[in-house]
């Protein structure tokens, strides 16, 4: 049982559609993070949410944290093809460096 | 700009065979990290070098022991390979404070038959 749980863990929708991925976990965490990992690729940082309650926008992409601060979401609006990828959280605690990650929701868009 | 570099990128096994993944990274950063992904999944802590001269246990240690040489290189090593550990391993280092961005590896490819 991994510490963060993603859902779904796979979303196939049509280019235009709106999607929203789920991070979820029982315990508190310091940040969590976002990044977007493409085939034969390592991932790729997309958004660092820190304060709870935050609501971060990156074009097309919004990514808000918990009240609590365990658990993070990120919505896409009208989706693209390339939005298509594997898109992981990563949560970090205050006490030591440890990154953790979740199993990751592989997102398709088709056209 | 090189980042993290792994080598190798891909490499087969037979059980029992050892063999010792390289990584190197040229940003400074004082903390370092080993993660497996298996197909289709999310990537699972290894292990972890908070700063030079410290490593630490992640979800997933067993069969594996690191080196933090130096500042620059982290090495993962399998001491008997098992077709379990087939996997992507994938290098990353961060600044070392809070809530800062890791940088990955390209990942190495690991067939164990």
């Amino acid at each position: 049982t991994q510490l963060l749980e993603q859902s779904p863990q796979f979303l196939s929708i049509q280019e235009g559609e709106n999607l929203t991925v789920y991070c979820n976990s029982s315990s508190v965490f310091s940040s969590l993070q976002w990044y977007r990992q493409e085939p034969g690729e390592g991932p790729v940082l997309l958004v660092t949410v820190v304060t709870g309650g935050e609501v971060k926008k990156l074009k097309r992409l919004t990514f808000q944290f918990g009240d609590a601060r365990k658990d993070s979401s990120l919505h896409i609006t009208a989706a693209q093809p390339g939005d298509t990828g594997l898109y992981l959280c990563a949560g970090h605690k205050a006490a030591g460096n440890k990154l953790t990650f979740g199993g990751g929701t592989r997102v398709l868009v088709k056209p | 700009n090189a980042g993290v570099t792994q080598t190798p990128k891909f490499q087969v096994l037979k059980t029992g065979q050892s063999m010792t993944l390289q990584c190197a990274q040229d940003m400074n950063h004082n903390s370092m990290y080993w993660y497996r992904q298996d197909p289709g999944m999310g990537l699972r802590l290894i292990y972890y070098s908070a700063s030079e001269g410290t490593t630490d246990k992640g979800e997933v240690p067993n069969g594996y022991n690191v080196s933090r040489l130096n500042k620059r290189e982290f090495s993962l090593r399998l001491e008997s390979a098992a077709p379990s550990q087939t996997s992507v391993y994938f290098c990353a280092s961060r600044v070392g404070q809070p809530n800062t961005e890791a940088f990955f590896g390209q990942g190495t490819r690991l067939t164990v038959v």
